[in-house]
């Protein structure tokens, strides 16, 4: 089973807005990752932020990570339509090599 | 730089068949992951290489999957005696040997949709 979970699983808002997803995990990482994924396409890596950092920025993109709540936060600022994918949170499960994903959640941008 | 290609794109299969993917991650990368996703869900990890070496694989994955990777670059992964409830993309991505940075970053290819009818 997936060690990530993202709220909400789905997010509809209009464009101009701020979409902002959740992502708590349960072990300790080493960092954790943000990816999106275009319907029926690969998964593209957006940002990354490890465990001593709080807070990381790239574009209209903000990432904030709270390690002693095992949580994170991805803040898309000024949505644009072709923001509307699946954004999923990755975690680098401690002590091993795997990646662990949640379950997404699916942002849509209307226009 | 040519991204991650990954082949077949699609393969319907009848239950029981055996099928085979391919992954050619992109060159001198020399990390090499597979996962599985389904509907709705995130990718799953299978496992992963390291080089030529099988360094990690999943306890959800049964004797029927198999992974290799030969000389360290291209991956298959094949599914022996396939079930209705392998139907699901099958991911491949890799990374760069450095170990801080962009190291950590993986580069998924397209996947390949498995049906089995």
């Amino acid at each position: 089973s997936q060690q990530g979970e993202e709220d909400p699983q789905a997010l509809s808002i209009q464009e101009g807005e701020n979409a902002t997803m959740n992502c708590s995990y349960k072990t300790s990482i080493n960092n954790l990752q943000w990816y999106r994924q275009n319907s029926g396409r690969g998964l593209v890596h957006l940002i990354l932020i490890r465990s001593n950092e709080r807070e990381k920025h790239s574009g209209r993109l903000r990432v904030t990570l709270d390690t002693s709540k095992k949580s994170s936060s991805l803040l898309i600022t000024a949505s644009r339509a072709a923001d509307t994918a699946s954004y999923f949170c990755a975690t680098d499960a401690a002590g091993t090599y795997k990646y662990i994903f949640g379950t997404g959640t699916r942002l849509k941008v209307l226009a | 730089d040519t991204g991650v290609s990954q082949n077949p794109r699609h393969k319907i299969t009848k239950r029981g068949q055996n099928v085979t993917f391919r992954c050619d991650p992109i060159s001198e990368h020399n990390r090499l992951y597979w996962y599985r996703q389904t509907l709705g869900q995130g990718p799953e990890f299978l496992t992963y290489f390291q080089n030529e070496a099988q360094l990690e694989k999943s306890r959800l994955l049964s004797d029927r999957f198999s992974a290799e990777r030969p000389k360290g670059s291209f991956s298959t992964l094949e599914i022996q005696r396939t079930e209705q409830g392998d139907s699901a993309m099958y991911l491949c991505a890799s990374r760069p040997n450095r170990t801080s940075g962009v190291g950590d970053t993986q580069y998924f290819g397209p996947g390949t949709r498995l049906t089995v009818l």
